[in-house]
């Protein structure tokens, strides 16, 4: 079965702290990873894929097949990074599979 | 703006009633998703079309079904609805269904709640 396991609800950090968002899959074949972010009264976007190894606002995600993890990183937070983080493969069908999703507060 | 519009924005309606929430991709994408979130189930996959044609299926109720329309726009049609069924209702779109075209791009969603 597909699952997504995100173990944190809730993550609290200080402003200026390294942040890591925890991401469990367990997939066959091999899916495409996704983080997507959801902003305050905002929709649903892209913030990075594991294919495309970018950085995006400070965030990265690195892909551990061995462990089937790919954790969301940051090392220094900052308050706008305050949102609902999930994360997603992606597979047969181009569906997503999202996993309960993290909120992160950022605290000044 | 992803361009990926729903309407209409909050639903409020009686169980045992139906529904119809709509949905219009971005311009040029063919691909529809229709996904469900909720408190205790979290944000699920329910079905998606390309070019018309359904081309996967998820977690999707009998009770509902969907469509997608020449013009490419979808509706997701609800019915016999329970309390249960409250959530966010979210649609995507993408390009087409391989290749670079992945990305999904998010409507804002319809809330429904099931009184």
């Amino acid at each position: 079965a597909q699952r997504v396991t995100q173990p944190e609800k809730l993550l609290s950090v200080f402003k200026g702290a390294p942040v890591e968002l925890k991401c469990n899959y367990s997939y066959s074949g091999s899916p495409e990873l996704f983080w997507y972010v959801q902003y305050s009264r905002q929709r649903l976007q892209l913030l990075l894929r594991h294919i495309s190894r970018e950085s995006i606002k400070g965030f990265t995600a690195d892909l551990n097949k061995g462990e089937t993890s790919f954790h969301l990183k940051k090392p220094f937070a900052q308050e706008e990074d305050s949102a609902m983080y999930y994360c997603a493969p992606q597979g047969g069908a181009q569906k997503l599979v999202f996993g309960q999703g993290t909120r992160l507060t950022i605290n000044p | 703006d992803s361009g990926v519009t729903q309407t209409p924005k909050h639903l409020i309606t009686a169980t045992g009633q139906r529904v119809t929430l709509r949905c219009s991709p971005r311009s040029g994408d063919l691909s529809v998703y229709w996904y469900q979130q909720s408190l205790d189930q979290g944000l699920q996959f329910l079905i998606q079309y390309y070019n018309g044609e359904e081309r996967a299926k998820g977690n999707i109720l009998e009770r509902f079904s969907a469509q997608q329309f020449p013009d490419l726009h979808s509706e997701l049609n609800l019915s016999s609805l329970e309390l249960g069924d409250s959530a966010l209702y979210f649609c995507a779109s993408s390009r087409g269904t391989s290749g670079s075209s992945y990305e999904q791009y998010f409507g804002p969603g319809t809330r429904l709640t099931v009184t």
